[in-house]
């Protein structure tokens, strides 16, 4: 069965601090997708980015990036220079193919995220 | 603009009755979700459809039923057998060839008392 670990329960920065967040998955699969969800309070999940498992290049959109690395089964989420307005919930997501053309996605439990001014 | 509709924002219903969640979209997607989200927890799939008339159990299926007779649409009743109602219910849809991603619609909190 696959699983999402994302250890860190909360995190709490000031504003302008750079933050990284873990995501560790464990698959049996040789093609998945891993994505990251943000939450805002408002409850909506917003899509940032999806990763399939045959591409480990690091991606960076704005003061977002990320660090895939199938060695370790990790997919970390950096924020550089956060603001007030990344306070959210984050969430790692791994999708596999279950039959079909269906793909589930298993979450991992979030990382609350609060920067402070 | 193109997108998941999920109404009320926020339900209350006293304990013993069933409710309906709706949801709605207009993005031609094939495939549809339902989740559960509890506080701290992350989301739990309940009920998945991939096309019409076609569903199945995700992992905590126990005490919701679903229907799919229209591609636009995939109500999910909370009936009163699920024994701890009160949660926020997210739902989500796919387009076949998105290799997983998922849209969310904005979600409905039910709280049962």
């Amino acid at each position: 069965a696959q699983k999402v670990t994302q250890a860190q329960t909360e995190i709490s920065v000031v504003e302008k601090e750079d933050v990284t967040l873990d995501c560790v998955y464990e698959t049996r699969d040789t093609t998945y997708y891993l994505f990251w969800y943000k939450q805002p309070p408002s409850g909506e999940l917003v899509f940032l980015i999806r990763r399939n498992s045959f591409d480990e290049q690091n991606e960076i959109s704005g003061r977002y990036s990320w660090n895939f690395q199938k060695s370790t089964s990790s997919f970390n989420f950096t924020i550089t220079a956060s603001q007030v307005v990344d306070s959210a919930v984050y969430f790692c997501a791994l999708s596999e193919y279950s039959g079909g053309s269906n793909y589930k996605l298993t979450f991992g439990k979030g990382t609350l995220l609060t920067v402070n001014p | 603009d193109g997108g998941i509709t999920q109404s009320p924002k926020y339900l209350f219903r006293k304990e013993g009755q069933n409710v309906t969640l709706s949801c709605e979209q207009n993005l031609n997607h094939d495939a549809m979700y339902w989740y559960r989200q509890d506080p701290g927890q992350g989301l739990r799939l309940i009920y998945y459809s991939q096309i019409v008339n076609d569903f199945q159990k995700g992992d905590i299926a126990e005490g919701y039923s679903v229907s799919r007779e229209k591609k636009e649409s995939f109500p999910l009743t909370v009936t009163s057998a699920q024994k701890n109602p009160t949660a926020f219910y997210l739902c989500a849809s796919r387009l076949t060839t998105s290799g997983g991603r998922q849209y969310f619609g904005p979600g409905t909190r039910l709280t049962v008392t």
